[in-house]
C-alpha cells in the first residue's frame, strides 16, 4: 500500500463520542486525501492537505475536521459521532506530476461502526 | 455529486474473456484514471490516460477516451480469477489539480 498505514484499522464507538483516525506516510507526498466510501455512493472526498498545516474541504465535511502538523501525518477527527458516519475510511496521498496529473496511492482503510 | 458513473455496476464473466467496463462523466477534464480494488483493501491505481489521449495500453489493459462522448472504457483481455474486484474511474479537474471526482464502481467476478 505504497508506504500508508492507518490506524487503527478497526473501530467501534459509540454516537457522541469523539473519534481520531490517523493516516501515516513514508513517502513524503505533498497532498493527502481523507474520502469514505459507502455501498451506492462511491469515494467521495471528506478534506485534503496540501501541506503541513494547509487543508480544504471537500464534498462531504461537516461533522469532520482534519489537522496535518508533520508531513507525514494527516489526522481526520469526528467531533461527535453520529450513526451515519459509520463507513469505510481511506486515507490517499499524490504528488504532482507533469501537465496537472496526479496519481492517488491509498491506504488499506479503517472501518469504523458508531453504535 | 459523482463525476463519473461506470457501467455495468456488476460484470460476471469466465476465466479467459475479456472485460469490458465503461466510464461516462460530466465536465470537461484533464485527464481520467482507473483504479481497482479488491474486497476490503485499499484502490491501487491501473492507469492514467490524458484528455488529448484517445487510447492506452498496460499489459493486458486497454483504455480508451473520447471526450466528445465524455467517457471511458477499460478492457480487461484474457481475464483471470485474480482480476475479481471492484474497478473505479476517476477524473481530475480541466486545468490539472490534486483532486479526483470517484465514480460508483464496476464490480468484475472472473469465474473458474
Amino acid at each position: 500500500d505504497a508506504g500508508i498505514t492507518q490506524s487503527p484499522r478497526h473501530k467501534v464507538t459509540e454516537t457522541g463520542t469523539p473519534v481520531t483516525l490517523r493516516c501515516h506516510q513514508t513517502e513524503n507526498h505533498r497532498y493527502m486525501y481523507w474520502y469514505r466510501q459507502d455501498p451506492g455512493h462511491g469515494l467521495r472526498l471528506i478534506h485534503y492537505s496540501y501541506g503541513v498545516k494547509d487543508t480544504d474541504k471537500g464534498e462531504v465535511s461537516d461533522g469532520y475536521s482534519v489537522s496535518r502538523s508533520k508531513t507525514e501525518d494527516f489526522l481526520l477527527t469526528l467531533e461527535s459521532a453520529t450513526s451515519s458516519q459509520t463507513s469505510v475510511y481511506f486515507c490517499a496521498i499524490s504528488e504532482s506530476r507533469s501537465q496537472g496529473a496526479y496519481e492517488q496511492y491509498f491506504g488499506p482503510g479503517t472501518r469504523l461502526t458508531v453504535t | 455529486s459523482q463525476q463519473g458513473e461506470e457501467d455495468p455496476q456488476a460484470l460476471s464473466i469466465q476465466e479467459g474473456e475479456n472485460a469490458t467496463m465503461n466510464c461516462s462523466y460530466k465536465t470537461s477534464i484533464n485527464n481520467l484514471q482507473w483504479y481497482r480494488q479488491n474486497s476490503g483493501r485499499g484502490l491501487v491505481h491501473l492507469i492514467l490516460i490524458r484528455s488529448n489521449e484517445r487510447e492506452k495500453h498496460s499489459g493486458r489493459l486497454r483504455v480508451t477516451l473520447d471526450t466528445s462522448k465524455k467517457s471511458s472504457s477499460l478492457l480487461i483481455t484474457a481475464s483471470r480469477a485474480a482480476d475479481t474486484a471492484s474497478y473505479f474511474c476517476a477524473t481530475g479537474p480541466t486545468g490539472g489539480g490534486n483532486k479526483l471526482t470517484f465514480g460508483t464502481g464496476t464490480q468484475l467476478k472472473v469465474e473458474l
